[in-house]
């Protein structure tokens, strides 16, 4: 079985930190995501990864950075956190397009 | 712009009848096509994909019909259970950039006892 695990399930930080949520997958996969998934808006790609230190942007990339230096592993940096960037983070990873497997998603609340 | 679309954002069916849950795309290119299922405070889970060179594909009690012409997709669930309650997020990926997946805002579904 995949397994993508995300390092924490909630989060609380305060306007102005600097935020990092870390995303591991099990299965040598080479495309890996991150979601932000917000009510009425869906699931919304930031950023994703088809390769070690290589990246893509999605459709709402400002505010945010990610970091792939393992295959394994695809970070997302919020460089400065704000009270909009409060949402549920979900990180996939997929063997080309057949299929993302998804983390158990790591809700971040901006104060 | 949304390239994919889910119009009903919530849907009720008794259990034990059909659960018909639809979603339309925009971009001709696509040619992979899933379903997500997602209970809350966890990921969504993959349920059911379609190549587009099939009409449809069957899953036990799930089925997913392809109407390329039309640009839409559903998802079937007969007989709906309690279990299905969940948002359930369609989904579509082009083949040539292979790498990017998108999904629609989601359906809420509930199956009344």
């Amino acid at each position: 079985d995949v397994k993508v695990t995300q390092s924490s399930r909630y989060l609380v930080k305060r306007t102005g930190e600097k935020v990092f949520l870390e995303c591991v997958q099990d299965m040598d996969h080479e495309n890996m995501f991150w979601y932000r998934q917000d009510p009425g808006l869906g699931l919304r790609l930031i950023y994703f990864s088809y390769d070690v230190k290589m990246k893509e942007k999605g459709d709402i990339p400002e505010g945010y950075s990610v970091s792939r230096e393992k295959k394994e592993r695809f970070s997302l940096i919020l460089e400065s956190a704000s009270t909009n960037q409060t949402s549920m983070y979900l990180c996939a990873s997929s063997l080309w397009q057949f299929g993302a497997f998804f983390g158990q998603g790591t809700r971040l609340t901006v104060v | 712009d949304q390239q994919v679309k889910q119009n009903s954002p919530s849907l009720s069916v008794q259990e034990g009848r059909i659960s018909i849950l639809n979603c339309d795309y925009t971009n001709s290119m696509f040619d992979y096509f899933l379903w997500y299922k997602k209970y809350p405070a966890e990921g969504p889970t993959f349920l059911i994909s379609i190549s587009s060179i099939k009409d449809k594909n069957e899953d036990g009690r799930f089925t997913v019909f392809l109407n390329k012409s039309a640009k839409h997709l559903s998802l079937h669930i007969v007989p709906s259970q309690p279990g299905d309650s969940a948002v359930y997020f369609c989904a579509a990926s082009e083949g040539s950039t292979g790498n990017q997946f998108y999904f629609g805002t989601g359906t809420s579904l509930t199956v009344i006892p």
